[in-house]
Protein backbone atom coordinates (compact mmCIF):
# COMPACT_ATOMS: atom_id res chain seq x y z
CA UNK A 1 0.00 0.00 0.00
CA UNK A 2 1.36 4.02 -0.24
CA UNK A 3 2.92 5.49 2.41
CA UNK A 4 2.09 8.67 3.86
CA UNK A 5 4.26 10.10 6.57
CA UNK A 6 3.62 12.22 9.86
CA UNK A 7 6.07 14.23 11.54
CA UNK A 8 6.45 14.92 14.39
CA UNK A 9 4.64 11.77 15.98
CA UNK A 10 3.72 14.14 19.27
CA UNK A 11 4.82 17.37 20.70
CA UNK A 12 4.36 19.11 23.90
CA UNK A 13 4.30 22.58 23.38
CA UNK A 14 3.31 25.84 25.70
CA UNK A 15 0.58 28.20 25.47
CA UNK A 16 0.62 30.66 22.73
CA UNK A 17 3.37 28.71 21.06
CA UNK A 18 2.57 27.85 16.98
CA UNK A 19 2.95 24.41 15.77
CA UNK A 20 3.67 22.90 12.74
CA UNK A 21 3.08 19.33 11.73
CA UNK A 22 4.23 17.86 8.15
CA UNK A 23 2.66 14.97 6.01
CA UNK A 24 4.04 13.65 3.51
CA UNK A 25 2.92 10.99 0.81
CA UNK A 26 6.57 8.84 0.20
CA UNK A 27 5.78 6.90 -2.70
CA UNK A 28 3.25 8.46 -4.44
CA UNK A 29 2.27 12.19 -5.47
CA UNK A 30 -0.88 13.79 -4.03
CA UNK A 31 -2.58 16.71 -5.62
CA UNK A 32 -5.05 16.24 -2.42
CA UNK A 33 -4.64 15.75 0.96
CA UNK A 34 -6.96 15.86 3.88
CA UNK A 35 -6.19 17.27 7.47
CA UNK A 36 -8.45 15.47 10.43
CA UNK A 37 -9.02 15.90 13.59
CA UNK A 38 -9.89 13.05 16.20
CA UNK A 39 -10.89 13.28 19.93
CA UNK A 40 -10.75 10.03 22.19
CA UNK A 41 -13.25 7.57 20.91
CA UNK A 42 -14.82 9.74 18.04
CA UNK A 43 -14.38 9.12 14.45
CA UNK A 44 -12.73 11.32 12.04
CA UNK A 45 -13.15 15.06 11.79
CA UNK A 46 -12.72 16.59 8.36
CA UNK A 47 -10.54 19.82 9.06
CA UNK A 48 -9.99 20.73 5.70
CA UNK A 49 -9.01 19.89 2.74
CA UNK A 50 -5.26 20.77 0.34
CA UNK A 51 -4.81 21.05 -2.67
CA UNK A 52 -1.10 21.10 -4.02
CA UNK A 53 -0.52 25.05 -5.51
CA UNK A 54 -4.05 26.24 -4.33
CA UNK A 55 -5.28 27.40 -0.47
CA UNK A 56 -7.00 25.06 1.32
CA UNK A 57 -10.68 24.41 1.54
CA UNK A 58 -11.94 24.73 5.64
CA UNK A 59 -14.79 23.14 6.43
CA UNK A 60 -17.38 24.73 8.40
CA UNK A 61 -15.96 25.97 12.25
CA UNK A 62 -12.28 25.98 11.80
CA UNK A 63 -10.79 29.13 11.65
CA UNK A 64 -8.50 28.99 8.87
CA UNK A 65 -6.56 31.60 10.61
CA UNK A 66 -5.43 29.67 13.15
CA UNK A 67 -4.92 26.47 11.25
CA UNK A 68 -2.55 27.68 8.41
CA UNK A 69 -2.50 24.81 5.77
CA UNK A 70 0.26 24.69 3.15
CA UNK A 71 0.11 22.20 0.23
CA UNK A 72 3.74 23.34 -1.25
CA UNK A 73 4.28 20.27 -3.36
CA UNK A 74 3.01 17.16 -4.40
CA UNK A 75 4.25 15.23 -1.90
CA UNK A 76 4.07 17.47 1.44
CA UNK A 77 1.39 19.30 3.04
CA UNK A 78 2.06 21.12 6.26
CA UNK A 79 -0.36 22.45 9.15
CA UNK A 80 0.52 25.39 11.42
CA UNK A 81 -1.85 25.37 14.71
CA UNK A 82 -0.99 28.90 15.73
CA UNK A 83 -1.03 30.60 18.97
CA UNK A 84 -2.17 26.86 20.36
CA UNK A 85 -4.12 26.52 23.59
CA UNK A 86 -5.01 23.93 25.70
CA UNK A 87 -8.57 23.53 23.99
CA UNK A 88 -6.56 22.75 20.72
CA UNK A 89 -4.70 19.33 22.37
CA UNK A 90 -5.97 16.51 20.37
CA UNK A 91 -4.85 13.64 17.71
CA UNK A 92 -4.28 15.11 14.30
CA UNK A 93 -4.41 13.08 10.87
CA UNK A 94 -3.37 14.02 8.00
CA UNK A 95 -3.93 11.34 4.47
CA UNK A 96 -3.22 11.45 1.06
CA UNK A 97 -5.24 11.31 -2.08
CA UNK A 98 -4.06 8.95 -4.64
CA UNK A 99 -5.28 8.92 -7.54
CA UNK A 100 -7.74 7.70 -9.13
CA UNK A 101 -9.54 7.88 -5.06
CA UNK A 102 -8.11 5.83 -2.56
CA UNK A 103 -6.96 7.74 0.31
CA UNK A 104 -4.27 6.95 2.74
CA UNK A 105 -3.62 7.99 6.36
CA UNK A 106 -0.17 9.07 8.31
CA UNK A 107 0.44 7.84 11.72
CA UNK A 108 -0.91 10.73 13.86
CA UNK A 109 0.12 13.80 15.69
CA UNK A 110 -0.41 13.94 19.39
CA UNK A 111 -0.50 17.64 20.16
CA UNK A 112 -0.70 18.63 23.70
CA UNK A 113 -0.77 22.29 24.42
CA UNK A 114 -0.01 23.37 28.56
CA UNK B 1 -24.85 15.68 1.33
CA UNK B 2 -24.13 11.65 2.73
CA UNK B 3 -25.17 10.16 5.59
CA UNK B 4 -23.07 7.24 6.62
CA UNK B 5 -24.09 4.42 9.40
CA UNK B 6 -22.69 2.20 11.32
CA UNK B 7 -23.61 -0.89 13.42
CA UNK B 8 -22.57 -2.28 15.91
CA UNK B 9 -20.91 0.32 17.56
CA UNK B 10 -19.02 -2.43 19.83
CA UNK B 11 -18.34 -5.93 18.75
CA UNK B 12 -16.96 -8.69 20.66
CA UNK B 13 -16.45 -12.25 19.53
CA UNK B 14 -14.36 -15.17 20.61
CA UNK B 15 -10.73 -16.18 18.77
CA UNK B 16 -12.03 -18.13 15.48
CA UNK B 17 -15.26 -16.50 15.12
CA UNK B 18 -16.72 -14.59 12.33
CA UNK B 19 -16.98 -10.53 13.14
CA UNK B 20 -19.63 -8.81 10.52
CA UNK B 21 -19.57 -4.69 10.80
CA UNK B 22 -22.63 -3.25 8.48
CA UNK B 23 -23.00 0.59 7.27
CA UNK B 24 -25.44 2.29 5.27
CA UNK B 25 -25.28 5.59 3.27
CA UNK B 26 -27.79 7.59 1.41
CA UNK B 27 -26.21 9.12 -1.46
CA UNK B 28 -26.10 7.54 -4.77
CA UNK B 29 -24.07 8.82 -6.25
CA UNK B 30 -21.31 7.46 -3.98
CA UNK B 31 -19.16 4.82 -5.89
CA UNK B 32 -16.29 3.85 -3.80
CA UNK B 33 -16.53 2.60 -0.07
CA UNK B 34 -13.04 1.75 1.96
CA UNK B 35 -12.62 0.06 5.43
CA UNK B 36 -10.20 1.35 7.51
CA UNK B 37 -8.56 -0.42 10.52
CA UNK B 38 -7.35 1.87 13.46
CA UNK B 39 -5.33 0.59 16.38
CA UNK B 40 -4.84 2.73 19.28
CA UNK B 41 -2.54 5.88 19.25
CA UNK B 42 -2.22 5.13 14.68
CA UNK B 43 -3.57 6.35 12.00
CA UNK B 44 -6.54 4.46 10.34
CA UNK B 45 -4.92 1.91 8.33
CA UNK B 46 -7.04 1.04 4.62
CA UNK B 47 -7.39 -2.33 4.88
CA UNK B 48 -9.77 -2.95 1.85
CA UNK B 49 -12.22 -1.41 -0.43
CA UNK B 50 -14.43 -1.90 -3.03
CA UNK B 51 -16.42 0.28 -5.94
CA UNK B 52 -19.69 0.45 -6.85
CA UNK B 53 -19.34 -2.00 -10.25
CA UNK B 54 -18.43 -4.63 -7.85
CA UNK B 55 -20.75 -6.62 -5.72
CA UNK B 56 -18.08 -8.32 -3.44
CA UNK B 57 -14.77 -8.17 -3.00
CA UNK B 58 -12.63 -10.89 -0.88
CA UNK B 59 -8.82 -10.55 0.43
CA UNK B 60 -7.73 -13.20 2.52
CA UNK B 61 -9.90 -13.00 5.86
CA UNK B 62 -11.65 -10.15 5.18
CA UNK B 63 -14.48 -9.84 2.82
CA UNK B 64 -16.52 -6.48 1.49
CA UNK B 65 -20.41 -6.70 0.38
CA UNK B 66 -21.79 -3.98 -1.70
CA UNK B 67 -25.58 -3.65 -2.09
CA UNK B 68 -26.37 -0.85 -4.30
CA UNK B 69 -29.90 -1.06 -4.48
CA UNK B 70 -29.86 -1.40 -0.92
CA UNK B 71 -27.44 1.15 0.00
CA UNK B 72 -26.01 -1.04 2.18
CA UNK B 73 -22.57 -2.34 2.39
CA UNK B 74 -20.53 -5.10 4.99
CA UNK B 75 -17.12 -5.86 6.26
CA UNK B 76 -16.70 -9.73 6.97
CA UNK B 77 -13.79 -10.92 9.13
CA UNK B 78 -13.65 -14.96 9.36
CA UNK B 79 -11.57 -17.02 11.85
CA UNK B 80 -10.70 -13.75 13.97
CA UNK B 81 -7.35 -13.04 16.02
CA UNK B 82 -6.81 -11.27 18.73
CA UNK B 83 -4.67 -8.86 16.68
CA UNK B 84 -7.75 -7.96 14.67
CA UNK B 85 -8.59 -5.94 17.66
CA UNK B 86 -8.89 -2.54 16.74
CA UNK B 87 -11.60 0.28 15.82
CA UNK B 88 -12.62 -0.07 12.38
CA UNK B 89 -14.41 2.62 10.42
CA UNK B 90 -16.54 2.38 6.76
CA UNK B 91 -16.54 4.90 4.27
CA UNK B 92 -18.17 6.32 1.51
CA UNK B 93 -16.60 8.59 -1.27
CA UNK B 94 -17.91 10.46 -4.64
CA UNK B 95 -15.59 11.35 -7.72
CA UNK B 96 -14.99 14.42 -5.68
CA UNK B 97 -12.69 12.91 -3.43
CA UNK B 98 -15.55 13.61 -0.39
CA UNK B 99 -15.26 11.29 1.94
CA UNK B 100 -17.93 10.45 4.56
CA UNK B 101 -17.18 8.28 7.83
CA UNK B 102 -19.35 5.60 10.26
CA UNK B 103 -18.85 6.23 13.83
CA UNK B 104 -16.47 3.43 13.81
CA UNK B 105 -16.93 -0.23 15.34
CA UNK B 106 -14.90 -1.20 17.88
CA UNK B 107 -13.88 -4.77 17.72
CA UNK B 108 -12.62 -7.23 20.60
CA UNK B 109 -11.60 -10.44 20.04
CA UNK B 110 -11.37 -12.59 22.77
CA UNK B 111 -8.55 -14.72 23.27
Amino acid sequence: GAVVSQHPSRVICKSGTSVKIECRSLDFQATTMFWYRQFPKQSLMLMATSNEGSKATYEQGVEKDKFLINHASLTLSTLTVTSAHPEDSSFYICSAIRDPQSQYFGPGTRLLVL
Amino acid sequence: GENVEQHPSTLSVQEGDSAVIKCTYSDSASNYFPWYKQELGKGPQLIIDIRSNVGEKKDQRIAVTLNKTAKHFSLHITETQPEDSAVYFCAASNTGNQFYFGTGTSLTVIP
